[in-house]
Formats: C-alpha cells, structure tokens, sequence
C-alpha cells in the first residue's frame, strides 16, 4: 500500500543547531513530493515541492530537502534553526495519475531559544 | 497568496445530532476540495474528492451517507457529519486546488461530540 513514513515524532533542538527531519515513502512509481508546516494556531503552509529536475530542493524560510529515489527519502533539512521554527512539519507524497496527497504522521519540532 | 477559509474552527454537539464544515476559496476558484480527518498522533488521512457539480468521491471504508459533501459552487465545498458520534470526534481539513493545480489548506476544524 502506499505509505509515508516520518520516523521522528517529536525533534527538540536549540537555536541555531541544524536540523534534518526524515520522510520515506513506499514505491509506487513517478511521485511528487511535498513537505507542509503548520504553525501553533495556524493552517498548513505548503515548505517546498519536488516534481521534477534538481533533486535538492529549495524552500521557504531556509528549508531544504533532498529527493534520493534509490532511498525513496525526502529528508528536510535546515543548517541553522529558530525558535519560530517550533511547528508540526509534514511530509506528503502525490502518486502520479492520482489526486491523492498521502501524509506522514508529522514530526512535532521545538526550538529553545 | 491564496485563502481558503474553512469554519468553523471548533464545534461541540451532542451526539446524534448534525454538524456542517464549510470550507470557502476566498480569491480564486476551485474545481477541487478535499477533505481530510486527523485523529490525534496520526497522518491525514483523505475522506473525500469534492468536484464542483458533481458527486463527491469517496475513500474505501468512508461512509458516504454519513459524512455528506455538496460542492455546489467553485468556491464552497461542504461537509456535513450527519447523526454525529463521540468516535466521528476528529479534526477536519479541507484543502482546495486552484487553476494552477496548487493545492490550498483550510485551518481545520476540531470536533467533539459529546
């Protein structure tokens, strides 16, 4: 079945540390990859999108991920957090010919100043 | 960028009776919405595809009769917990996609029934 995993639930870090949050998906073919934020009290924000291209992705707010197909990963990394980094991150992927976004479980994040 | 406005954000009903979702493009049009629960610790998990004049589709183990999606313009999608129970108890997100096929998220709406 197609399936997003997010093996870090709950990521606690100090200012300035760097970050990798990990997502995994299961195989399915040609797929879309999401990583979403949702602030404390706000809505989801879409972070950045892989669809095709350069593997490493650039996003908002300093955010990267890396799009590895023989992993089927799509890590999200930042070099440098801040406190008002502290959300839910989640990772979701779109199987191609789908209108279905899959979701991971989310990873909690806190950042202490 | 683009809105989507979905309320109400919180709602507590008894149990039996019936609860509605709205969920609004407030500056483009959307063709497509879907809706969404997350229980707590777990993923979203998408309920159903609204399009726009047509009937919703829904995913395998979702009861069409009980959670009742009209997508009567392309800037509203509704969705109506009929006879609600404390396990329908579940936050709600709707998200909606634009001509661009970006896809937009409500805030959410958490419901308890009691």
């Amino acid at each position: 079945a197609q399936s997003v995993s997010q093996h870090n639930h709950h990521v606690i870090l100090s200012e300035a540390a760097s970050l990798e949050l990990g997502c995994n998906y299961s195989y399915g073919g040609t797929v879309n990859l999401f990583w979403y934020v949702q602030y404390p009290g706000q809505h989801l924000q879409l972070l950045l999108k892989y669809f095709s291209g350069d593997p490493l992705v650039k996003g908002i707010k300093g955010f990267e991920a890396e799009f590895i197909k023989s992993k089927f990963s799509f890590n999200l990394r930042k070099p440098s957090v801040q406190w008002s980094d502290t959300a839910e991150y989640f990772c979701a992927v779109n199987y191609y010919n789908t209108d279905k976004l899959i979701f991971g479980t989310g990873t909690r994040l806190q950042v202490f100043p | 960028g683009a809105v989507v406005s979905q309320h109400p954000s919180w709602v507590i009903c008894k149990s039996g009776t019936s609860v509605k979702i709205e969920c609004r493009s407030l500056d483009f049009q959307a063709t497509t919405m879907f809706w969404y629960r997350q229980f707590p610790k777990q993923s979203l998990m998408l309920m159903a595809t609204s399009n726009e004049g047509s009937k919703a589709t829904y995913e395998q183990g979702v009861e069409k009769d009980k959670f009742l999606i009209n997508h009567a313009s392309l800037t509203l999608s509704t969705l109506t917990v009929t006879s609600a129970h404390p396990e329908d108890s579940s936050f709600y997100i709707c998200s909606a996609r634009d001509l661009q096929e970006k896809l937009f998220f409500g805030s959410g709406t958490q419901l308890s029934v009691l």
